[in-house]
């Protein structure tokens, strides 16, 4: 691995369902972040977690959860998907304090049926 | 909370002209300033950023200045060139720890040749 990856690429999922993005990365941030992208509305936070064991929530968390068991992944689930939910979600993560450039995963574009 | 505006949302400018897009941010504690460039299709990537102890950083043909009285900041592009095509953001957060980061709406830079 080299960097931040997200999987999958993309995704079709029918409304109710249970669906799990993947973050990874192997720079050592101890800063991961949740983004989605809707066109006009730039990029929103959903959740974040500033180290391994603690998450907060972003701008706009409702339907999501995350979990934050170790340094490396930072998953995202959303327990039962909506229309609305359909968007590009980018993964990021920052490093050590005083380094705030943020680094972006590919990208999971997400439609819900 | 932090609330960063953003104009204009779509800016064409001929090839050799200059660019400028224009922020303001509310929290008056922010002090660090990122710049990402988006390709279409691509995950965003820092291009340049500023903080409050200084008032203007210049890389090459991109250069930000910073206004903290007034509370907003500006990225300019000298001789823009086709391959500068793309969305543009800005985002303000805290400097020195693992501070979120509010991003801006975006601006659609379209350079004509």
């Amino acid at each position: 691995i080299a960097g931040i990856t997200q999987a999958p690429t993309s995704q079709i999922l029918a409304a109710g369902r249970r669906m799990t993005l993947r973050c990874t990365q192997d720079m050592r941030h101890n800063a991961m972040y949740w983004y989605r992208q809707d066109l006009g509305l730039g990029l929103r936070l959903i959740h974040y977690s500033n180290t391994a064991g603690t998450t907060g929530k972003g701008e706009v968390p409702d339907g999501y959860s995350v979990s934050r068991a170790n340094t490396d992944d930072f998953p995202l689930t959303l327990a039962s998907a909506v229309p609305s939910q359909t968007s590009v979600y980018f993964c990021a993560s920052s490093g050590v304090a005083g380094d705030n450039e943020q680094f972006f995963g590919p990208g999971t574009r997400l439609t819900v049926l | 909370g932090e609330n960063v505006e953003q104009h204009p949302s779509t800016l064409s400018v001929q090839e050799g002209d200059s660019a400028v897009i224009k922020c303001t941010y509310s929290d008056s504690a922010s002090n660090y300033f990122p710049w990402y460039k988006q390709e279409l299709g691509k995950r965003p990537q820092l291009i340049i950023d500023i903080r409050s102890n200084v008032g203007e950083k210049k890389d090459q043909r991109i250069a930000v200045t910073l206004n903290k009285t007034a509370k907003h900041f500006s990225l300019h592009i000298t001789e823009t060139q086709p391959e500068d095509s793309a969305v543009y953001f800005c985002a303000a957060s805290i400097a020195g720890g693992y501070q979120k980061v509010t991003f801006g709406t975006g601006t659609k830079l379209q350079v004509i040749p």
